[in-house]
């Protein structure tokens, strides 16, 4: 079974908090790719960032960075000094060959980031 | 340049009435998708196609055809319209459906009255 789980259903901030966003998957394969996708209130989904199940480096970009951990099953996303602009809903995603290479999201997390 | 354009954005119909979206990608990418989002933001995957052939059709209604004239274009249209198929339906491509990235339109919302 393939199944990606987001407990976190909303997390409020305050401007220049960091946040983490948990991420947790279950695959039986061992080829498999994990995104994460942002959702702002307009309403559009927008790429962040792939991985593959191979390459466990950490990622960096900007404000943002990633912590992908086999032996946990997770795929974490921390926003460091958050802004109001990034108030949206993130969605991680699983895809593999049993999924047809379709996106296997989970259920979002809603991030509300205040002044 | 819009990437992935769909039409139209928003979408009022009344229940029974056949309804089309349609979806345009010009990034050159082999596989497309259609994905519905429900009123409690969750997105799942309807159809995708590569190279204009049906590779993934979960337990979708049979109101629901997708169709593929070409490589670039990936419409769906939804017979007999019902209250429960009020979404977001969210049309995406990726390269070649070989675990790259896929890249979404701006949905439509469809509403039935």
């Amino acid at each position: 079974a393939q199944k990606v789980t987001q407990a976190q259903t909303e997390i409020s901030v305050v401007e220049k908090e960091d946040v983490t966003l948990d991420c947790v998957y279950e695959t039986r394969d061992t080829t498999y790719y994990l995104f994460w996708y942002k959702q702002p209130p307009s309403g559009e989904l927008v790429f962040l960032i792939r991985r593959n199940s191979f390459d466990e480096q950490n990622e960096i970009s900007g404000r943002y960075s990633w912590n992908f951990q086999k032996s946990t099953s997770s795929f974490n996303f921390t926003i460091t000094a958050s802004q109001v602009v990034d108030s949206a809903v993130y969605f991680c995603a699983l895809m593999n060959s049993n999924s047809g290479y379709a996106l296997n999201f989970g259920k979002g997390t809603s991030l509300l980031v205040t002044p | 340049d819009t990437a992935v354009s769909q039409t139209p954005k928003y979408l009022v119909t009344q229940m029974g009435n056949d309804k089309s979206i349609k979806c345009e990608q010009n990034l050159g990418h082999d596989t497309m998708y259609w994905y519905k989002q429900d009123s409690k933001k969750f997105l799942k995957i309807m159809f995708s196609y590569n190279n204009k052939e049906l590779i993934i059709n979960e337990t979708v209604p049979n109101r629901f055809s997708p169709k593929s004239p070409d490589k670039a274009h990936l419409n769906l249209h939804i017979n007999s319209l019902e209250l429960g198929d009020s979404a977001v339906y969210f049309c995406a491509s990726s390269q070649d459906g070989g675990g790259t990235e896929a890249f979404f339109g701006q949905g439509t919302r469809l509403t039935v009255v």
